[in-house]
């Protein structure tokens, strides 16, 4: 199975600062076929569910704001919020669909 | 607009039964895969299973070890998970999501459905 591990576990960011989140992944996610990293990320807000915000590593989802980006490639990924807003509070997962098991890294929680 | 409804949940003896669903709108059901995943309370979020868009691959976590079977109705535009022999870590909240293609995101969740086993 492909094992994911994000850091850091929990950040405080002040507001308008950066935040910076890693997903390591245990192989390659790039996808031979396409050429794309098969790695999504996902914010859970409390009591919601998680809503996706970047998909082929680097993919924005319609409708999210535009200072989320995703970099990365191969086994290595990065979540960047460009200028943390409140509304970023929130766990952040990372999860590859490479394979099956599609497996989520543990999450990262972002504070203010 | 895309809507995933789940059903099912509720407080279950361990060694019991339950079937989970959910009932989809908005989007050709039959086009698209789904996926189940659950998360224990306070804890992070743990795939479940994947069924393609006829039913013809299923893939399942690790942890299932045969208890799990995941299902669906095209013509009721449903997704089911059925559980057996609970057990006390089974309790969460079980999403269902729909994949965007076969390996790709998920892009669309339920609100969740909770089940209890104690």
């Amino acid at each position: 199975d492909i094992v994911l591990t994000q850091s850091p576990d929990s950040l405080a960011v002040s507001l308008g600062e950066r935040a910076t989140i890693n997903c390591k992944s245990s192989q390659s996610l790039l996808y031979g076929s396409n050429n794309r990293n098969t790695l999504a990320w996902y914010q859970q807000k409390p009591g919601q569910p998680p809503k996706v915000l970047i998909y082929w590593a680097s993919t924005r989802e319609s409708g999210v704001p535009d200072r989320f980006s995703g970099s990365g490639s191969g086994t290595d990924f990065t979540l960047s919020i460009s200028s943390l807003q409140a509304e970023d509070v929130a766990v952040y997962y990372c999860q590859q669909y490479y394979s099956s098991p599609f497996t989520f890294g543990p999450g990262t929680k972002v504070d203010i | 607009q895309v809507q995933l409804v789940e059903s099912g949940g509720g407080v279950v003896q361990p060694g019991g039964s339950l079937r989970l669903s959910c009932a989809a709108s908005g989007f050709t059901f039959s086009s698209y895969p789904l996926h189940w995943v659950r998360q224990a309370p306070g804890k992070g979020l743990e795939w479940v299973a994947v069924i393609s868009y006829d039913g013809s691959y299923k893939y399942y976590a690790n942890f299932v070890e045969g208890r799990f079977t995941i299902s669906r109705d095209n013509s009721k535009k449903t997704l089911y998970l059925q559980i057996t022999s609970l057990r006390v870590e089974d309790t969460g909240v079980y999403y269902c999501a729909r994949g965007r293609d076969f390996r790709a995101h998920l892009d669309h969740w339920g609100q969740g459905t909770l089940v209890t086993v104690s």
